[in-house]
C-alpha cells in the first residue's frame, strides 16, 4: 500500500520559516493537501493542489511538491500555528495521509 | 455557515454494530463528496470512507465488508454503518465534505477534505 512519511516533529521559533516535508513514491504525480490540526479542534484544509490556499487561509502559508516530495511551508511562523500537520493524497482510489508532523513554536 | 454534525457514537462491544450519522448545512449536499475520517486515541488521521454525489463509494481495506456509507441527499445526511466491530475501531469518526462531487479524480486533482465536523466518539470495548 501507498505511503506517505514526514518527520514526526519540527520545531522553529517565533517569526522564522518553518518546514513541513511528506514523501512517497512518486509523489509529484499526485495532488497534495494539507492539514492542520490542534488538540481538541477539527482539522483544517490549509493547502489543497499542491500549492493553493482555501479562503480564510493566512499567506504565510504555502505548498510546492517535485522530486518525490511535498513541502509545507509557513513563513513568519505565529505561536497559534503550533499544531499537528498531515499531507494527503489519492493513491489507487484510497486517501492516504501521512503520518503527521508536530509543528512546536519556541 | 457550513456546518457538519455528527452523531451516533458510544459505547459499543466488540462484534456489535452501530450506525454514525451527520448531518449537513449551508450548501449543496447533493453536489459534493463527502467522507468519514477517523482518529484513534494517539494516533493520527486515517481515512475510512468516501461516498461521490451520485453514491457510489470507497473504502479503506482496513474497514472494507464491516462498515458501509451511505447517503440520503434529501435529508443533507451521511451515515456510516459499522458492523462486527472491533476494538481497533475505537476512534474520533469525523464526518468531511470534499471540494468535488466525484472521488478518486485523476491524480486528486481539485479533491480536498474542506469542512470537518466536531467528530463522534466510538468506543469499543468488553
Amino acid at each position: 500500500s501507498y505511503e506517505l512519511t514526514q518527520p514526526p516533529s519540527v520545531s522553529v521559533s517565533p517569526g522564522q520559516t518553518a518546514s513541513i516535508t511528506c514523501s512517497g513514491d512518486n509523489l509529484q504525480e499526485k495532488y497534495v493537501c494539507w492539514y492542520q490540526h490542534k488538540p481538541g479542534q477539527s482539522p483544517v484544509l490549509v493547502i489543497y493542489q499542491d500549492k493553493k490556499r482555501p479562503s480564510g487561509i493566512p499567506e504565510r502559508f504555502s505548498g510546492s511538491n517535485s522530486d518525490n516530495t511535498a513541502t509545507l511551508t509557513i513563513s513568519g511562523t505565529l505561536a497559534m500555528d503550533e499544531a499537528d500537520y498531515y499531507c494527503q493524497a489519492w493513491d489507487n482510489n484510497i486517501v492516504v495521509f501521512g503520518g503527521g508532523t508536530k509543528l512546536t513554536v519556541l | 455557515e457550513v456546518q457538519l454534525v455528527e452523531s451516533g457514537g458510544g459505547l459499543e462491544q466488540p462484534g456489535k454494530s452501530l450506525t454514525l450519522s451527520c448531518v449537513a448545512s449551508e450548501f449543496t449536499f447533493n453536489n459534493f463528496a463527502m467522507h468519514w475520517v477517523r482518529q484513534a486515541p494517539g494516533k493520527g488521521l486515517e481515512w475510512v470512507s468516501g461516498i461521490d454525489a451520485s453514491g457510489a463509494s470507497l473504502y479503506a481495506d482496513s474497514v472494507k465488508g464491516r462498515f458501509t456509507i451511505s447517503r440520503d441527499n434529501a435529508r443533507n445526511s451521511l451515515y456510516l454503518h459499522l458492523n462486527s466491530l472491533r476494538v481497533e475501531d475505537t476512534a474520533i469518526y469525523y464526518c468531511v465534505k470534499d471540494r468535488v462531487r466525484v472521488l478518486a479524480t485523476i491524480r486528486g486533482f481539485g479533491a480536498a477534505l474542506d469542512i470537518w465536523g466536531q467528530g463522534t466518539t466510538v468506543t469499543v470495548s468488553s
